[in-house]
């Protein structure tokens, strides 16, 4: 079974300070992490995906196997960066929905 | 990009009645969409796996007869809600996965607030 925990219900940082919205995974293969967020009265979308090494909107996510983690890290936070932020798991072959963390609602504060 | 739209956004009914929700994606193709439940503040929970031309796949505890998926083309799937009751008041939430995007990405939905009095 596939499961996702993000230990933070809620997370708040002053505008600049550094950020990281945790995230582990279980599972026995080799997952696909994404990172999706949702802006206030906005639809879910896509953050980031740990198999493009990228960084979107100066969030950066390392799959770490060892600790079966993919924690989302900013440097220096932003008031737009205000949202809910979901860790998601895909598992390898025919497993082709994803596995949603319970989800982190971060606030800057100015 | 790649668009999903649903409607309706919100609803309200009244117990015992059925209730549709749609779900499409506008510029592309999907022959997989995805339906999920969000109880408040908590994660969305995936229902069932629509197939376009074949029959949904419900996730454990999710039953099939009261939750009607049909996925009758490439950018369409249905969610009919039958004989709601207020239970069954749920956000519901739709993907879909763009053919050939190789990189498993889903393109979400805004959405459907369902309340039956």
């Amino acid at each position: 079974a596939q499961r996702v925990t993000q230990p933070e219900k809620l997370l708040s940082v002053f505008k600049g300070a550094p950020v990281e919205l945790k995230c582990n995974y279980s599972y026995s293969g080799s997952p696909e992490l994404f990172w999706y967020v949702q802006y206030s009265r906005q639809r879910l979308q896509l953050l980031l995906r740990h198999i493009s090494r990228e960084s979107i909107k100066g969030f950066t996510a390392d799959l770490n196997k060892g600790e079966t983690s993919f924690h989302l890290k900013k440097p220096f936070a932003q008031e737009e960066d205000s949202a809910m932020y979901y860790c998601a798991l895909k598992g390898s072959g025919s497993a082709r929905q994803l596995t949603f963390g319970s989800g982190t609602q971060l606030t800057v504060l100015p | 990009g790649a668009v999903v739209s649903q409607h309706p956004s919100w609803v309200i009914c009244k117990s015992g009645t059925s209730v549709k929700i749609e779900c499409r994606s506008l510029d592309f193709q999907a022959t997989t969409m995805f339906w999920y439940r969000q109880f408040p503040k908590q994660s969305l929970m995936l229902m069932a796996t629509s197939n376009e031309g074949s029959k949904a796949t419900y996730e454990q505890g999710v039953e099939k007869d009261k939750f009607l998926i049909n996925h009758a083309s490439l950018t369409l799937s249905t969610l009919t809600v039958t004989s709601a009751h207020p239970e069954d008041s749920s956000f519901y939430i739709c993907s879909a996965m763009k053919q050939g995007s190789g990189a498993n990405v889903l393109t979400f939905g805004a959405g459907s607030r369902l309340t039956v009095l």
